[in-house]
């Protein structure tokens, strides 16, 4: 069963501070990588691809790709109360075509 | 009409009734999928359908009906369903191939009584 894993918070952050998300995942021929963001009662929104070791970023957004590890993480640095939501991890799985497997999701929470 | 629409946005239906999802996409992609999200669980992919052949996926019941008449449409068959069936029930679309960049619908919020 391949699987994504994500801690699913809360995760608190005051305004301004960086929010650190954290995914691992089970399938070591995965190549696609992407977070998205849930907010409460809407559907996901993809905000970030990433296809190979290193970093990515786009405005605040970073994200981080370890596959030695099998970790992928993303940053949102100026966190603003409109960051709060719930973050999604997924990732293709080699053997299963087009599909992506989705972790749990982290809810994240930005205070001002 | 822009990305992913579904409708209807929101639907109460009896256990006995019989209902259909329908989605659009208007990005020329050409593969589909059908998820349902419930509380506190992750999104369960129900249905794939890519160049309109579809995958199937062995755990979802029967009373879930998929229909890919095209690449631009996909519809869900609801009969007989019961209240567990209660969720959202989300399409997404993605380039196929090596492309697995997924964008959702909005959603059909199911109520079933």
């Amino acid at each position: 069963q391949k699987e994504v894993e994500q801690n699913s918070g809360p995760l608190s952050v005051p305004e301004g501070a960086i929010a650190s998300l954290n995914c691992t995942y089970s399938d070591r021929g995965s190549q696609s990588f992407f977070w998205y963001r849930q907010y409460s009662g809407k559907s996901p929104e993809l905000i970030m691809s990433i296809y190979s070791n290193g970093d990515k970023e786009d405005g605040r957004f970073t994200a981080q790709l370890n596959k030695a590890s099998q970790y992928v993480s993303l940053l949102i640095r100026d966190s603003q109360p409109s960051d709060s939501a719930t973050y999604l991890c997924a990732v293709n799985a080699e053997q299963a075509g087009t599909a992506l497997i989705f972790g749990k999701g982290t809810t994240l929470s930005v205070s001002s | 009409e822009t990305g992913v629409t579904q409708t209807p946005r929101h639907l109460v239906m009896g256990m006995t009734n019989k209902k259909s999802l329908k989605c659009e996409q208007h990005l020329g992609h050409n593969a589909m999928y059908w998820y349902k999200q419930s509380a506190k669980k992750p999104l369960e992919l129900m249905f794939v359908y890519s160049l309109e052949e579809r995958v199937e996926n062995n755990s979802v019941p029967s009373r879930f009906s998929p229909e890919c008449p095209n690449s631009s449409h996909l519809f869900l068959h609801l009969h007989t369903l019961q209240p567990e069936d209660s969720a959202l029930y989300l399409c997404a679309s993605s380039q196929g191939g090596q492309i697995y960049e997924q964008y959702f619908g909005p959603g059909t919020r199911l109520t079933v009584t």
